[in-house]
């Protein structure tokens, strides 16, 4: 069974940091980009970091650029965020997803790969309050 | 990165058929995916690619994208069908994933 289990959320105070942890299960998951994803209590969900199958590609959203660190280890199937300098706002739910890619060819020889979240894991809540 | 609208609610009667729109300027410019979540669980994955459908996701959802806009169509809606509903694009200019505003779907 395809699986993912994040572990790690927790009770913390502006300015500390945390680590959370996301083990997959039932993939290859050396051949898959993998993304964390927030949802703040009552809110929709905000992509928060990618990172490619290789590490070669790491993106992140604006709100956490320069404070939170995303890696993988592809010899434990685990995926990583460290947060750093936490603020009340980041006070959310933090998913593991999936992101399978397709390839969308412009013209014969020039394409671009697409992203979705096929998988999610049931998330791990992390609050942030003196 | 852009941002994409979903209207904040819809509601369709048991049976009848509900379409969620999701409206950004640069949506002609890449695919679009659906997500499903209720209450307490993880999204679940319902379209992508625009019009693909997931093993084990019911015919009734669909999904269409033409210029800047992409529907949602819940045909024979049922109530379990009750949930939100986000659309998501990937933005090739940055490498991020942007999610739309969310509609809540009534069943009633």
């Amino acid at each position: 069974e395809v699986q993912l289990v994040e572990s790690g959320g927790g009770l913390v105070k502006p300015g500390e940091s945390l680590r959370i942890s996301c083990a997959a299960s039932g993939f290859n998951f050396t051949t898959y980009t993998m993304t964390w994803v927030r949802q703040a209590p009552g809110k929709g969900l905000e992509w928060v970091s990618s990172i490619s199958s290789t590490t070669r590609s790491i993106f992140y959203a604006d709100s956490v650029k320069g404070r939170f660190t995303i890696s993988r280890d592809s010899t434990k199937s685990s995926l990583f965020l460290q947060m750093n300098s936490l603020r009340a706002d980041d006070t959310a739910i933090y998913y593991c997803a999936r992101a399978p890619r397709h390839i969308v060819f412009v013209t014969a020889d020039d394409f671009y790969y697409n992203y979705y979240m096929d998988v999610w894991g049931k998330g791990t809540t992390v609050t942030v309050s003196s | 990165s852009y941002e994409l609208t979903q209207p904040p609610s819809v509601s369709v009667s048991p049976g009848q058929t509900a379409s969620v729109t999701c409206s950004g300027d640069r949506l002609g410019d890449t695919y679009v995916s659906w997500y499903q979540q209720k209450p307490g669980q993880s999204p679940v994955l319902v379209t992508y690619q625009d019009v693909k459908r997931p093993s084990g996701i019911p015919e009734r959802f669909s999904g269409f994208s033409s210029g800047n806009t992409a529907t949602l169509t819940i045909s024979g809606a049922q109530a379990m069908d009750e949930a939100d509903y986000l659309c998501q694009a990937w933005d090739r200019s940055t490498g991020g994933f942007v999610f739309g505003t969310g509609t809540t779907v009534t069943v009633l």
